[in-house]
């Protein structure tokens, strides 16, 4: 079994300011691991994955994001986030072998103040 | 190429009503999903399927069937609607082979069950 959690529900963060999403994994086998956003009223978009090889994986809009296995964490974070980046964000992981069962965080939602 | 497409966008439905949810890809992909999207829940997978004429259960099948009789349609029903099953309904897709970790989601429909 394979689990996802998010440790925010709700991360509010004045416009270009740093920001550090968080994303915690389980699971008993190899995965792959994402991040997709979604704005409002909209489907959900792939932001980043982690397949395998370099451990930071940079992704679209400046985001990035750090695979950390020891910790099982895979943590996101862009430098200086922006007016547009307000969205709900979700982590997933999955099985890297097999059918490619996806297990979807509950989201994080970030706030971007001007 | 519009990508993943979903109809309707919105409805209304009162209980004990019946209704299809159509989701069609013209990317030729394999794979098709569908999930629901409740506040504080992420996405949970309802049923997919890997193939023309193939579906399986997701996490939370009951209330639901689905049909893949074409490889770029694939539709969800709700037979006796229920109050419960008013929800955000998103459909996806992916590849088989390479590229099959990324799913590619639809704009979803907002379903009221009254």
């Amino acid at each position: 079994a394979q689990s996802v959690t998010q440790l925010d529900s709700q991360v509010p963060v004045f416009e270009e300011a740093p920001v550090e999403l968080r994303c915690n994994y389980s699971s008993s086998v190899s995965v792959y691991l994402f991040w997709y956003v979604q704005y409002p009223n909209q489907g959900l978009q792939l932001l980043l994955k982690y397949l395998s090889g370099s451990t930071l994986v940079k992704g679209i809009n400046g985001f990035e994001a750090e695979f950390n296995k020891s910790q099982t964490s895979f943590h996101l974070g862009k430098p200086s986030v922006h007016i547009s980046d307000t969205a709900e964000y979700f982590c997933a992981v999955m099985n890297s072998g097999g059918y490619q069962k996806v297990t979807f965080g509950i989201g994080t939602k970030l706030q971007v103040i001007p | 190429n519009a990508g993943v497409t979903q109809t309707p966008k919105f409805r209304v439905l009162k209980t004990g009503q019946s209704m299809t949810l159509l989701c069609a890809q013209d990317m030729n992909h394999e794979y098709m999903y569908w999930y629901r999207q409740d506040p504080g829940m992420g996405l949970r997978l309802i049923h997919y399927s890997v193939g023309e004429g193939t579906t399986a259960k997701g996490e939370v099948p009951d209330g639901y069937n689905v049909s893949r009789l074409k490889k770029q349609n694939f539709l969800l029903g709700l037979e006796s609607a229920a109050p419960s099953q008013t929800s955000v309904y998103f459909c996806a897709s992916s590849y088989v082979g390479a590229g099959t970790d990324t799913q590619y989601f639809g704009p979803g429909t907002r379903l009221t069950v009254l």
